[in-house]
């Protein structure tokens, strides 16, 4: 069946636009979570959605960062006030919760740009 | 709180010999352990998986890892490298399952002819 998939798969902005990133998880798969991979930093943990509950927050660096998950399915990242130190490649994963299933699926990423 | 640790930013080999890729990890619970490869441009293809069943886990591409829990570690192995084993490599725990992962820093693996 199809994949995670990420939109888009490339994104130049300029410092200080907002921009915004889709991700689609498998289908049926009821855990969302975004990770973030930056050459200083390595991969980190950003927010994590379970299907109704609220999401783990915990990974966010700062408050120009959310994310929302509409219909336990599609989820956009937005990060507002972009800055240079943003740019990175955006990782989606899910995973469906079910019993022995410990694996998160990944999707291909969106590379941003800040300029 | 948990982290990993992956010994070793850059691994080179020759093609046919032995790959070994060192994790260790930080967990006060039993954890799960996870090895991811990722190929240039793309993203994170889970390898293989521990989930506190038997100890040495065999995945895919021929690569297995042991948990030893009195080391704390998590060792990738492969007997013999291949050309499009190059990539980047990385272990990861979680306390659940279905939780946040925590990666390591990855390690490049270069396999020459």
């Amino acid at each position: 069946g199809a994949g995670v998939s990420q939109s888009p798969s490339n994104k130049v902005t300029e410092k200080g636009k907002d921009v915004e990133l889709r991700c689609d998880p498998i289908s049926g798969h009821t855990a969302l979570y975004w990770y973030r991979q930056s050459l200083g930093q390595g991969l980190e943990f950003l927010i994590y959605f379970q299907g109704n509950s609220a999401p783990d927050k915990s990974g966010l660096p700062s408050d120009r960062f959310s994310a929302e998950r509409t219909g336990g399915s599609v989820s956009t990242l937005t990060i507002q006030r972009t800055q240079q130190e943003d740019s990175a490649v955006y990782l989606c994963a899910s995973n469906p919760r079910l019993a022995g299933e410990e694996t998160q699926y990944f999707g291909p990423g969106t590379r941003l740009l800040v300029l | 709180a948990q982290s990993v640790t992956q010994l070793g930013s850059h691994v080179s080999v020759s093609e046919g010999a032995l790959v070994l890729l060192r994790c260790n990890y930080s967990s006060s619970v039993p954890p799960y352990l996870f090895w991811y490869v990722q190929y240039p441009n793309q993203g994170l293809q889970l390898l293989l998986k521990y989930t506190s069943a038997a100890t040495l886990v065999k995945g895919i591409n021929g690569f297995e890892a042991e948990f030893k829990k009195s080391e704390t570690s998590f060792h990738l192995t492969k007997p013999s490298a291949h050309m499009r084993d190059a990539a980047e490599y990385f272990c990861a725990v979680s306390s659940q399952a279905g939780t946040a992962l925590i990666f390591g820093k990855g390690t490049t693996l270069s396999v020459s002819s």
